[in-house]
């Protein structure tokens, strides 16, 4: 089985970085991914780590430790839109497991 | 990019009775398809696993029989919630894989709720 960890909810302003961070065990591992989820709506594609190291697209950046089972994900420049849940999500030999979400909050 | 439909959106339905959920790949072939489900403020959570041609694979604590799964052609899967309860009523999600690749391509979704 799997077991993601990553926090709940956090909370930034307009402008501002937030790092969410993400813990897991797996029994296999063949990638890590980020998505972003608003209320209602289906996961959007963020980030995909398979290698150790550090993965910038845009605004968002991706880091990968796989001996440490950890990852975290860095969003810059925060606009009010970034407002929404982010799903870090690793993938065994044949299945995609997500971690809870965190919920990230924009304020002016 | 690759596109996956869902349908439909949204459905409310009285108990009792069935709803079936459809998933297409709209430009690729998917050997693999993946159902979840997530309810209000939580992660998705799998539910089963289907490859064209063959029987779909349950997690644990899901019921094949209330949840079938059909996945007859490499561009369609459908997810039948039969006997729907009001317990059932949550956000379904279908994703579509091709072949190896790294990335799941996820449908829009459909609310499900149950009366």
């Amino acid at each position: 089985g799997q077991n993601i960890d990553q926090p709940t909810e956090m909370t930034a302003t307009e402008g501002a970085i937030v790092q969410i961070n993400c813990t897991y065990q797996t029994s296999g591992f063949n990638g890590l991914f980020w998505y972003q989820q608003h209320a209602g709506e289906a996961p959007t594609f963020l980030s995909y780590n398979v290698l150790d190291g550090l993965e910038e697209k845009g605004r968002f950046s991706s880091f990968l430790s796989r001996s440490k089972g950890y990852s975290y994900l860095l969003l810059k420049e925060l606009q009010m839109k970034d407002s929404a849940s982010y799903l870090c999500a690793v993938k065994d030999d044949y299945k995609l497991s997500f971690g809870a979400g965190t919920t990230v909050t924009v304020r002016a | 990019g690759a596109v996956v439909s869902q349908h439909p959106s949204r459905v409310i339905c009285k108990s009792g009775t069935s709803v079936k959920i459809e998933c297409r790949s709209l430009d690729f072939q998917a050997t693999t398809m993946f159902w979840y489900r997530q309810f209000p403020k939580q992660s998705l959570m799998l539910m089963a696993t289907s490859n064209e041609g063959s029987k779909a694979t349950y997690e644990q604590g899901v019921e094949k029989d209330k949840f079938l799964i059909n996945h007859a052609s490499l561009t369609l899967s459908t997810l039948t919630v039969t006997s729907a309860h009001p317990e059932d009523s949550s956000f379904y999600i279908c994703s579509a894989q091709s072949g190896g690749a790294e990335k799941l391509f996820f449908g829009s979704g459909t609310q499900l709720s149950v009366l």
